[in-house]
């Protein structure tokens, strides 16, 4: 299985909602990531989580919390988002780096609009 | 400052011909690179790896080269099929270390 789940598929929201985004695998992975993706432009990465905390923040604004309950799971936590902050939120998960490879899972992602 | 760079927007091939997608990178530093394949919709998908002790990986239809003196990477994909159309991006990395840079993407299409 190298699955990894992320809901909400597709998430509307306003400038002055909280919501958060859900991302789950079950492949033993101890790193999990958050990406940031605009059209037509590569992922970028927001942040790292190595063992259940936070190994890399590349300077996210702090309307993004993330947070990584359990080695299964991993949540991004939004609120007061702006309309350039619309885009396809992608989230990872891989083996931390241990000499083999370091090959990073994919979820389907959810799709942000913030109005 | 991209310092994983396809310089190719898009590709278009006829089906049973060799596709090949190119990727440069600045940081001499990076001694792991992927190719990933992503579909309108859905995540992206590992497709092949190669670590820098080695010039070439091949695995299927799918063959990767590196020229580290050049900093340049490319995929071949020999025969293109129609679903081999996507986008794909080469990533990079410092051998065990959890940050990957990647390309803006390559969408090659590949023509019946």
């Amino acid at each position: 299985d190298t699955e990894v789940t992320q809901t909400p598929k597709h998430l509307v929201m306003g400038m002055t909602n909280k919501k958060s985004l859900k991302c789950e695998q079950h492949m033993g992975h101890r790193a999990m990531y958050w990406y940031k993706q605009k059209a037509k432009k590569p992922p970028e990465l927001m942040f790292v989580y190595s063992y259940e905390k936070l190994s890399i923040n590349e300077s996210v604004p702090s309307r993004f919390s993330p947070e990584c309950p359990n080695s299964s799971l991993l949540n991004l936590h939004l609120h007061a988002l702006q309309p350039e902050d619309s885009a396809l939120y992608l989230c990872a998960s891989s083996q931390v780096g241990i000499g083999g490879k370091n090959i990073q899972y994919f979820g389907a992602g959810t799709r942000l609009s913030v109005l | 400052d991209q310092q994983v760079k396809q310089n190719s927007p898009s590709l278009s091939v006829q089906e049973g011909r060799i596709s090949i997608l190119n990727c440069d990178y600045t940081n001499s530093m990076f001694d792991y690179f992927l190719w990933y394949k992503k579909y309108p919709a859905e995540g992206p998908t590992f497709l092949i790896s190669i670590s820098s002790i080695k010039d070439k990986n091949e695995d299927g239809r799918f063959t990767v080269f590196l020229n580290k003196s050049a900093k340049h990477l490319s995929l071949h994909i020999v025969p293109s099929q129609p679903g081999d159309s996507a986008v794909y991006f080469c990533a990079a990395s410092v051998y065990n270390f959890n940050k990957f840079y990647f390309g803006s993407g390559t969408k090659l299409n590949v023509k019946p």
